[in-house]
């Protein structure tokens, strides 16, 4: 079974609009981590959000929340009043428990319209 | 600003040419650095995890001959794809997890090398 699950290949926002980019994960780890990275077109991938497994509240980092949904195994990624600058990839990802290693899912190609 | 420097940013080469890619850790200590492959519009697939002054553990199906792999020193990693050929062509990417890490550390990644085979 795949960890991790994006099931949006595509999505398109309009500009000042919110947007929620799904994922759901798989695991039977109490601890785990999940992680949210953007990847433009240029190719690196930039880090935006992280949650825990043990967090009891959703993460935020400025214009990016996690809707994390523990008993779904869900964590999608809402960006709130989308800019041009948000078009690009996104990758969800988790950690099992201590573990280094990251599993990635599909990703989602976000295009913001004018 | 980047913590991970990867080098070079693009390769164009002939088939048969061995290139290697340097990934290094910027201002702390990687113990461990993956390698990942990424075909266009598809998700990284993780080729190998590096472990300083050790050897690789590469996935599934990923030949150790063909991508040779060297972490000698805790901020250098290098991967080396010997011998390629056109269907080695890809977007290469490294990231690593700085040596003291809470569960809340994220992989940082480099930029990333796109490597051309003719």
């Amino acid at each position: 079974a795949q960890k991790i699950t994006q099931t949006q290949p595509g999505m398109f926002v309009q500009e000042k609009e919110a947007v929620t980019l799904d994922c759901t994960y798989d695991t039977s780890d109490q601890s785990y981590g999940l992680f949210w990275y953007k990847q433009p077109s240029s190719g690196e991938m930039i880090f935006l959000i992280y949650q825990g497994s043990y967090d009891e509240q959703n993460a935020t980092e400025g214009r990016y929340s996690l809707n994390f949904q523990k008993a779904r195994k869900s964590a999608n990624l809402v960006i709130s009043a989308s800019q041009l600058g948000d078009s690009a990839m996104y990758f969800c990802a988790m950690r099992e428990g201590n573990f280094n290693k990251f599993y990635f899912g599909s990703g989602t190609k976000l295009n913001v319209k004018p | 600003g980047a913590v991970v420097s990867q080098h070079p940013s693009r390769v164009i080469c002939k088939s048969g040419t061995s290139v290697k890619i340097e990934c290094r850790s910027l201002d702390f200590q990687a113990t461990t650095m993956f390698w990942y492959r990424q075909f266009p519009k598809q998700s990284l697939m993780l080729m190998a995890t590096s472990n300083e002054g050790s050897k690789a553990t590469y996935e599934q199906g990923v030949e150790k001959d063909k991508f040779l792999i060297n972490h000698a020193s805790l901020t250098l990693s290098t991967l080396t794809v010997t011998s390629a050929h056109p269907e080695d062509s890809s977007f290469y990417i490294c990231s690593a997890r700085w040596k003291t890490t809470g569960k809340s550390q994220p992989q940082h990644f480099g930029d990333g090398t796109r490597l051309s085979i003719l």
